[in-house]
């Protein structure tokens, strides 16, 4: 079991928006930053958002991120036949002093 | 360009020990605003967090594999290394080395960078 929670899978039509959730506790999200990563098929993950709501240069503003307290959220509008892949959130366990990720989300473009 | 560079056996039998080398090129393993950490990926599976050592040598480590975990920095090298023994078939992975910046409150945060990953497979 992955200490942060999100949902196996989600979909959308091409063009819709979606979001993924991800849930934690006061340990991990409640008191850290959250990152969000994308794991296209057979790559490396690849950072999307950091610090909560931040993206590196490079990352089209289609994709936007929130936290609220121990929850966060990452959004994707205008989807892409090419935004499908593996999201992963991800944030540091203040009393396992360790990181964690969560168990992964599945999107899938329609 | 910072580039990160797994490397070691792809094959390991039970019992034994893991051993990875991550070479990181276009940039310093001593800069004071990284960690530098290990992350795994079972096949089929999501990411699990294994490790991370700062320049100086501190680490962090999973606590689910503490005992069997050690990462070690060589700065000469501009390289970092994980040992993971005895290992077991549940450790068959792609193993990726990444890039963490520094928080403020001094624990490695989100990764920036990673490598492209190495499949090591457990087996006798």
């Amino acid at each position: 079991q992955s200490v942060l929670t999100q949902p196996p899978s989600v979909s959308a039509a091409p063009g819709q928006k979606v979001t993924i959730s991800c849930s934690g506790s006061s340990s991990n999200i409640g008191n850290n930053y959250v990152s969000w990563y994308q794991q296209l098929p057979g790559t490396a993950p690849k950072l999307l958002i950091y610090d909560n709501n931040h993206r590196p240069s490079g990352i089209p503003d289609r994709f936007s991120a929130s936290k609220s307290g121990t929850s966060a959220t990452l959004g994707i509008t205008g989807l892409q036949t090419g935004d499908e892949a593996d999201y992963y959130c991800g944030t540091w366990d203040s009393s396992l002093s360790a990181g964690v990720f969560g168990g992964g989300t599945k999107l899938t473009v329609l | 360009q910072l580039q990160l560079q797994e490397s070691g056996p792809g094959l390991v039998k039970p019992s034994e020990t893991l051993s990875l080398t991550c070479t990181v090129s276009g940039g310093s393993i001593s800069s004071s605003s990284y960690y530098w950490a290990w992350i795994r990926q079972p096949p089929g599976k999501g990411l699990e967090w294994i490790g991370s050592i700062y320049y100086s040598g501190s680490t962090f480590n999973n606590p689910s594999l503490k005992s069997r975990v050690t990462i070690s920095v060589d700065t000469s090298r501009n390289q970092f290394s994980l040992k993971l023994s005895p290992v077991t078939a549940a450790d068959t992975a792609v193993y990726y080395c990444a890039r963490s910046r520094l928080s403020v409150h001094m624990t490695p945060s989100h990764e920036g960078d990673w490598g492209q990953g190495t499949l090591v497979t457990v087996s006798s």
